[in-house]
């Protein structure tokens, strides 16, 4: 089966444009999550859905960031404008109801 | 709130020597609990897990942990370390309670292994 996708890998863009990160949780998974990684921070937990639904999102920085889930495989979070301190590893990852959570080869954002 | 810590944000060990990392958890109810590994440039991976039933949980790699409810302590260990191991490794902890799935991470610690 197929883990948990990402797309892109890697995201360069400059200060004040839209960045859209993606993630395609694995078939049968119920939760999703976005986690930031900077060494400074560590893990962060930005956001998670279950059942597309958004159950906790006190871990979204400001309104410059905001996730949605359409349907039970895809899920994005964007964040508009971008800062040069939004640069971080974001990790994407599924769990289905108590189970453990799989995760995302994540997408490594640089803002200049 | 429920929280964890590691002791150590940096292990040193010879290849072939005890890998112990220290997990310590803040829970007023029973606890689930996790150790992830993360190589470089990668995601994390789960290693192991403790839910309920037998206090000590043998992972992937060699790997295992033992749940000390009286010592709130979920410390893993591998009796000979390998030159592979050398990775961050992060213990996670989820409280089985009101249905949330959210995890609780430590600020991880990170495993080095000399020849």
């Amino acid at each position: 089966d197929a883990g948990v996708i990402q797309s892109p890998r890697h995201e360069v863009t400059e200060m004040g444009q839209e960045v859209t990160l993606r993630c395609k949780p694995i078939s049968g998974h119920n939760s999703l999550f976005w986690y930031r990684q900077t060494m400074m921070r560590g893990l962060e937990l930005l956001i998670y859905f279950n059942n597309n639904v958004p159950i906790d999102d006190s871990g979204m920085p400001e309104d410059r960031f905001s996730a949605k889930m359409p349907n039970a495989s895809f899920s994005t979070l964007k964040i508009q404008p971008s800062e040069p301190r939004d640069s971080a590893v974001y990790f994407c990852a599924s769990t289905k109801t108590r189970a453990e959570q799989y995760f995302g080869p994540g997408t490594r954002l640089t803002v200049t | 709130a429920q929280s964890v810590t590691q002791l150590g944000s940096h292990v040193s060990v010879s290849e072939g020597a005890l890998v112990l990392l220290r997990c310590n958890y803040s829970s007023s109810v029973p606890p689930y609990l996790f150790w992830y590994v993360q190589y470089p440039n990668q995601g994390l991976q789960l290693l192991l897990k403790y839910t309920t039933g037998a206090t000590l949980v043998k992972g992937i790699n060699g790997f295992e942990a033992e749940f000390k409810k009286s010592e709130t302590s979920f410390h893993l260990t591998k009796p000979s370390a390998h030159m592979s191991d050398a990775a961050e490794y992060f213990c996670a902890v989820r409280l089985d309670q009101g249905g949330s799935e959210k995890l609780v991470f430590g600020k991880g610690t990170k495993l080095t292994v000399n020849p």
